[in-house]
């Protein structure tokens, strides 16, 4: 059984470009979260999902970032116009209902 | 709102010893689990403990072991023997029992661990 996994691992994106995360969740997992952080920072929640449905996305910016967690294929992260404070390590994790949360790997995105 | 607090952002120890990494959290919620998690450099997130609230025995998994003091709420990581590899960021989180998207994570820890 595979690991959470995440791709690109490291993704550099010029000021203004679009910046799409993707996370395949392990086998099973109806559910999936994406977390930010920044240097030097813990993780901070930003979106619950299960298949086809935003759960909660109080930790989304209200701006510019975007989730889907489509009945086929992986979860996408969408940043719109990305700018130089959009630059951290994002983590997908996934679950089965009311259950442990499994990471993948994370996405390092640099904006230069 | 529940928070995880870490204050130690640094900490070293020699190859072999003991060292403990605090942890303290606030809540209202009386069921809860507790975890610590271990990033190397690499970033992967790996689980190395878990404790569930209800559950008054300290969780132990090999040379790690927790100190979970609920009414104090506190719950500190103890590594035994520790090894080189040990060496990493270290995140003490919570999550709701009730709510399974509610994961907090503290700020971490340093740990450097001297040959």
């Amino acid at each position: 059984n595979a690991g959470v996994m995440q791709n690109p691992r490291h993704l550099v994106r010029r000021r203004g470009q679009e910046a799409r995360l993707r996370c395949s969740p392990m086998k099973g997992h109806s559910h999936v979260y994406w977390y930010r952080q920044l240097p030097e920072e813990g993780l901070k929640f930003m979106v619950y999902l299960q298949k086809e449905n935003i759960i909660d996305e109080s930790g989304m910016p209200k701006e510019r970032f975007s989730a889907e967690f489509p009945k086929e294929g992986p979860s996408i992260l969408r940043i719109q116009q990305v700018v130089r404070g959009d630059s951290a390590a994002y983590f997908c994790a996934s679950s089965p209902p009311f259950s442990e949360q499994y990471f993948g790997p994370g996405t390092r995105l640099t904006v230069t | 709102a529940q928070t995880v607090t870490q204050s130690q952002p640094e900490m070293s120890v020699q190859e072999a010893e003991t060292v403990t990494l605090s942890c303290t959290y606030d809540t209202s919620e009386s069921d809860y689990y507790l975890f610590w998690y271990k990033q190397p450099p690499s970033r992967q997130m790996i689980l190395v403990i878990r404790q569930e609230a209800y559950k008054q025995q300290n969780a132990t998994e090999n040379r790690f072991s927790v100190n979970f003091q609920k009414a104090a709420k506190s719950f500190s990581l103890k590594i035994s023997d520790s090894q080189l590899g040990d060496a990493a960021m270290y995140f003490c989180a919570y999550r709701s029992y009730y709510n399974n998207n509610d994961m907090r994570f503290g700020a971490g820890t340093r740990l450097t661990v001297k040959p």
